[in-house]
């Protein structure tokens, strides 16, 4: 159990184009489900939370205009990159912790962006 | 703050050598520790944890850490490495974030297991 998906797992689009990936939990109710970017040979650096019915609370320096992040059930989040530029070009990863679970998050197998 | 450190980017070992992969780590108050594997362009796979009990904590794949509060570290260790163990290795501790918790990443150890 505590299979985490995303889609899609790669993406390429224009400059000024918007780009939605999912996380799911496919096995589980997840109660909170993080959105992380990672540059190449870095590590892990988080986005954003996200709670099912609320609002993402961003972490500092993260535009929320322009990552957009939308928990609409217990299984699903959605992260919309705004009129991208290829800096926003990175691999994105989302995780998810157990409804009643301590502490652990389990990963999606990452989305790659690249903007052209 | 919340902080983990990992001191080494790459370590080396032999196939059917013990392996360590370092972590250390600076929090306040209990430590709630974590190692996760990630394979190239994949997410990460979690490995073991450590929240309370027994300072040596089991795991996947044959891993093992050890939880040591003296030394503030929590060292990945393997008997005997295989080639497919090669991968890059993730210390973690819950942390304070905007949202009130989430997990702050050691910047990762490259682990090479040649045959």
């Amino acid at each position: 159990g505590a299979v985490v998906s995303q889609h899609p797992s790669w993406v390429i689009c224009k400059s000024g184009t918007s780009v939605k990936i999912e996380c799911r939990s496919l096995d589980f109710q997840a109660t909170t489900m993080f959105w992380y970017r990672q540059f190449p040979k870095q590590s892990l650096m988080l986005m954003a939370t996200s709670n099912e019915g609320s609002k993402a609370t961003y972490e500092q320096g993260v535009e929320k205009d322009k990552f957009l992040i939308n928990h609409a059930s217990l299984t699903l989040s959605t992260l919309t990159v705004t009129s991208a530029h290829p800096e926003d070009s990175s691999f994105y990863i989302c995780s998810a912790t157990r409804l009643a679970g301590v502490e652990t998050q389990y990963f999606g197998p990452g989305t790659r962006l690249l903007v052209l | 703050a919340q902080s983990v450190a990992q001191p080494e980017d790459q370590v080396n070992v032999a196939e059917g050598n013990p392996l360590t992969v370092k972590c250390t780590y600076s929090v306040s108050g209990n430590p709630y520790l974590f190692w996760y594997v990630q394979y190239p362009n994949r997410g990460l796979q979690f490995l073991l944890k450590y929240i309370t009990g027994d300072n040596l904590v089991k795991g996947s794949y044959g891993f093992e850490a050890e939880f040591n509060k003296s030394q503030t570290s929590f060292h990945l260790k393997k008997p005997s490495a295989l080639v497919s163990d090669s991968a890059l290795y993730f210390c973690a501790v819950r942390g304070l974030n905007q949202a009130g918790t989430a997990l702050i990443f050691g910047k990762g150890t490259t682990l090479s297991v040649s045959s």
